[in-house]
């Protein structure tokens, strides 16, 4: 069975240092999320692409994060520089197109900052 | 912004329990989807309901789309200790392009 991939798992960084965690869809699919969850919460959105193209992004923090899916396949997400309160799971998803409700989450890389 | 209230917040049950679950959100929603998550894991979809008042079943796994569209129910029956995890409902706003979670259900089942 298809499945998202996510790398790393794991990441512990210090502040202020630049941090990137990377996505791969299920083949085919056309719609990429990323989600941020802090421990003891659900997921909430932080950007979603339709093919290459962001769709939204209104939940991004924009002054230190940015993510790309430049030939609409896999993804990237950065942040720079990492603060204290970035540290949670960041989750990707993906779907076969916007309008499909079924999203398809990877494993999750866990962010600490320290 | 949209927010769903999920409960109980936690459950510790004894297996063979059955449990039962709940969402409740101020927006309607096109589509409710309940997933589970495993620790250090992503989410993983388990039932997913379509249309208000449909009742929808995956094994021990029964859903409900309540007819206002503003909440949903899981239950799970018969529970079994790897069904500890956390179970969330997620909602689907009526362009189909945010998907809202819930706070989360903790479950945890003693053998």
């Amino acid at each position: 069975e298809a499945e998202v991939a996510q790398s790393p798992r794991y990441k512990i960084t210090e502040k202020s240092q630049a941090v990137a965690f990377w996505c791969d869809p299920i083949s085919g699919h056309a719609t990429l999320y990323w989600y941020r969850q802090i421990l003891g919460q659900g997921p909430e959105l932080l950007v979603q692409f339709q093919d290459e193209s962001v769709v939204d992004d209104s939940q991004l923090p924009k002054d230190r994060f940015s993510a790309e899916r430049l030939k609409g396949v896999d993804s990237t997400l950065k942040i720079q520089p990492a603060e204290l309160g970035d540290s949670a799971m960041y989750l990707c998803a993906s779907s076969r197109d916007r309008v499909t409700d079924t999203q398809y989450f990877g494993p999750g890389t866990r962010l600490t900052v320290l | 912004g949209q927010q769903l209230n999920q409960s109980p917040q936690s459950m510790f049950i004894q297996e063979g329990e059955d449990v039962s679950m709940n969402c409740t959100s101020s927006s309607i929603f096109n589509t409710w989807l309940w997933y589970k998550q495993d620790p250090g894991e992503g989410p993983v979809l388990l039932i997913a309901l379509y249309k208000a008042g449909e009742l929808t079943s995956n094994g021990r796994l029964t859903a409900q789309f309540g007819i206002t569209r503003k909440d949903s129910f899981l239950n799970i029956s018969a529970s079994i200790p790897s069904d500890v995890g956390i179970y969330f409902c997620a909602g689907l706003n009526n362009a189909g392009n945010m998907l809202t979670f819930g706070g989360g259900t903790r479950l945890m089942v003693k053998p």
